[in-house]
């Protein structure tokens, strides 16, 4: 069964440093999304991704993140720099459709800011 | 968005059937119901999908009443390898929202 991956699956950074969090999405799904969830918390919706532009982001998504498509199978989350508050999961997914269809979900990433 | 609610947390012992419930009384004509299944320090997994009725996979099984105000995840004969944060989620294909949003869940624990 296809699936999602994301690499690294722990990266831990200093304060203000630039982070890249990579993701490899199912081949034919046409959107792509980036969740983050802090310990213990729900998980939050970043950004969508379609048609290489941004279709939604939230209100964490501020000019700190950008995402990028960087060739036809990588999908990538940047942090410029990164904050204490910065330290969570960030769970890239894939979907064919959009809306209600199954998202498709990595095995996450563990960024520890310090 | 139609918001949604469900219990916290609910314990079993291995071998019972267990029913989770999720409210969303304000759920629209095109919603559809959405359950996602996660484990400790794991991406979030679709279990089952459902619009009206009865929907049943070889995970779970989906109730939805006639009105759609609620619906109740079915599993079966639980394990210990089903206790995980249990995810009710409404929204429909094709709408301007893409992404999920997430509440809190319900923790189910399961008990040998």
């Amino acid at each position: 069964e296809p699936e999602v991956t994301q690499t690294p699956s722990h990266q831990v950074t200093q304060m203000g440093q630039e982070v890249i969090l990579r993701c490899v999405p199912i081949s034919n799904h046409l959107y792509f999304y980036w969740y983050r969830q802090i310990l213990g918390q729900k998980v939050e919706f970043l950004v969508s991704f379609y048609n290489n532009e941004i279709s939604e982001k939230s209100e964490i998504f501020d000019d700190q993140f950008s995402v990028e498509r960087p060739d036809g199978s990588n999908f990538t989350l940047k942090i410029r720099s990164t904050k204490l508050e910065d330290s969570a999961m960030y769970f890239c997914a894939s979907s064919l459709l959009r809306g209600a269809d199954t998202q498709y979900f990595g095995p996450g990433t563990r960024l520890t800011v310090l | 968005l139609a918001k949604t609610t469900q219990p916290i947390s609910m314990d079993s012992y291995e071998g019972q059937e267990v029913n989770i419930t999720c409210s969303h009384n304000n759920i629209a004509t095109n919603d559809y119901i959405t359950w996602y299944q996660q484990f400790p320090s794991q991406g979030p997994r679709f279990i089952i999908q459902g619009y009206k009725t009865k929907v049943t996979n070889e995970v779970a099984s989906l109730f939805i009443p006639a009105d759609r105000k609620s619906s109740t995840l079915s599993l079966p004969r639980v394990s210990l390898s089903d206790t995980a944060v249990y995810y009710c989620l409404v929204g429909n294909y094709g709408g301007s929202q893409g992404n999920l949003i997430f509440g809190k869940g319900t923790k189910l624990s399961v008990k040998p």
